[in-house]
């Protein structure tokens, strides 16, 4: 079965730095586009990044873009989320989630998520 | 900035049909395909509908996705409302660069 673990979130400082990582399993990592989306606390869903599933397209939200990278390691299975300068409002629930190709390509159709890692920014 | 509109909050009683709207700010909603998402709390988010209309496996046909082009809107309706409906409601699409968005999603109260 498809599976999504996120690690790697906890308690930084303002301007400090996070290295995320989401490890699947159950599917063939390398055939996947995945994406990372996060929920600050009580609040909504907020669209963060995308990569290809090779590695070589990658998109961004303009919130986020300059400061975090998104990158994946296919002999690994591992998605990461390096983030940088990070700022109070980056504090949130932090999703990985596999993208399923719609008819003609991607479609932003994120069929199986995992269940989150928490990131606060806090002095 | 290409933006998705939902109402913050719906109710109705049980058995009755409920649709919550997703209106696209700019350009053609009908461009790119429309998912919605259901979320309760403490739980990941899972699709309820993908590809504006279609129902994974496992979500039942109460459960129904449309597009209105007059309107610029997705819409989800819900059917025969049942308690365990309650949820958060997301709509999810993409932008001209690629960029996916949400609508800032829908609290469904079911009493």
């Amino acid at each position: 079965q498809v599976a999504l673990v996120e690690s790697g979130g906890g308690v930084v400082q303002p301007g400090r730095s996070l290295r995320l990582s989401c490890t699947a399993s159950g599917f063939t990592f390398s055939n996947y586009a995945l994406h990372w989306v996060r929920q600050a606390p009580g609040k909504g869903l907020e669209w963060v990044a995308v990569i290809s599933y090779d590695g070589s397209i990658k998109h961004y939200a303009d919130s986020v873009k300059g400061r975090f990278t998104i990158s994946r390691d296919n002999s690994k299975s591992t998605l990461y989320l390096q983030m940088n300068s990070l700022r109070g409002e980056d504090t949130a629930m932090y999703y990985c989630a596999r993208d399923q190709p719609c008819r003609g390509g991607s479609c932003y159709h994120l069929d199986y998520w995992g269940q989150g890692t928490l990131v606060t920014v806090s002095s | 900035n290409f933006m998705l509109t939902q109402p913050h909050s719906v109710s109705e009683s049980p058995g009755k049909t409920v649709t919550i709207s997703c209106t696209g700010s700019s350009g053609s909603i009908a461009s790119n395909y429309v998912q919605w998402y259901q979320q309760r709390p403490g739980s990941a988010p899972t699709t309820v509908i993908y590809e504006d209309n279609q129902r994974p496996s496992g979500v039942p046909d109460r459960f129904s996705g449309s597009i209105d082009s007059s309107s610029n809107s997705a819409s989800l309706t819900i059917s025969g409302l049942k308690t365990e409906d309650e949820a958060d409601y997301y709509c999810l699409s993409y932008d001209n660069n690629s960029r996916g968005v949400f609508g800032g999603g829908t609290k469904l109260t079911v009493l």
